[in-house]
């Protein structure tokens, strides 16, 4: 069965390190997200992506954060300076189309730990 | 804006017992609600979902939930627990409105642990 992967399953980076979070998607999705929670915390959602655009963002996603689609397969998720805040696991999901109803296919996660 | 409240972080239940998980949602629009589960290093996987239509939804692994517009709750339950359910929990709203691109909002999860 398809699924969503995402590596590394840990990162470790020191403050104001960058970091590239990754994904893969399952292969015939065209919707892509990334949500995060904090430990003790809600998974929140941080951005959704379609045709190689944004298509909605949350107050969470600064411009610290960037995503992208360098190919076909790859959607990552960038943040330029971390902060000991940003320390979190991050989730990747899919979607075979837009829209509310449609079933989000989630990665199992990247635990970011900022020291 | 939207919102969730799973009441209880952390369920006990003996195997074979009725496993309920409680939901409440807050939407100011017609909501799509959804279960998701997680297991130990696994992603959340989908055990069920509302959208339209009748109101009692059956998912994956025997679960079960129920739309209640007049209650704002979306509980879900099991009539009989097994070792394999322990894992955690989460409800989630989408906003059935045409602005959406799907964004799910979640509650704050529960841990369910199953009892021999």
């Amino acid at each position: 069965e398809p699924e969503v992967t995402q590596t590394p399953s840990h990162q470790v980076t020191q403050m104001g390190q960058e970091v590239i979070l990754r994904c893969v998607p399952i292969s015939n999705h065209l919707y892509f997200y990334w949500y995060r929670q904090i430990l003790g915390q809600k998974v929140e959602f941080l951005v959704s992506f379609y045709n190689n655009e944004i298509s909605e963002k949350s107050e969470i996603f600064d411009d610290q954060f960037s995503v992208e689609r360098p190919d076909g397969s790859n959607f990552t998720l960038k943040i330029r300076s971390t902060k000991l805040e940003d320390s979190a696991m991050y989730f990747c999901a899919s979607s075979p189309q837009r829209g509310s109803t449609d079933t989000q296919y989630f990665g199992p996660g990247t635990r970011l730990t900022v020291l | 804006a939207q919102s969730v409240t799973q009441l209880g972080s952390h369920v006990s239940v003996s195997e074979g017992a009725l496993v309920l998980l409680r939901c409440n949602y807050s939407s100011s629009v017609p909501p799509y609600l959804f279960w998701y589960v997680q297991y130990p290093n696994q992603g959340l996987q989908l055990l069920l979902k509302y959208t339209t239509g009748a109101t009692l939804v059956k998912g994956i692994n025997g679960f079960e939930a129920e739309f209640k517009k007049s209650e704002t709750s979306f509980h879900l339950t099991k009539p009989s627990a097994h070792m394999s359910d322990a894992a955690e929990y989460f409800c989630a709203v989408s906003d059935a409105g045409g602005t959406s691109y799907g964004k799910l909002t979640f509650g704050q999860g529960t841990i369910l642990t199953v009892h021999p």
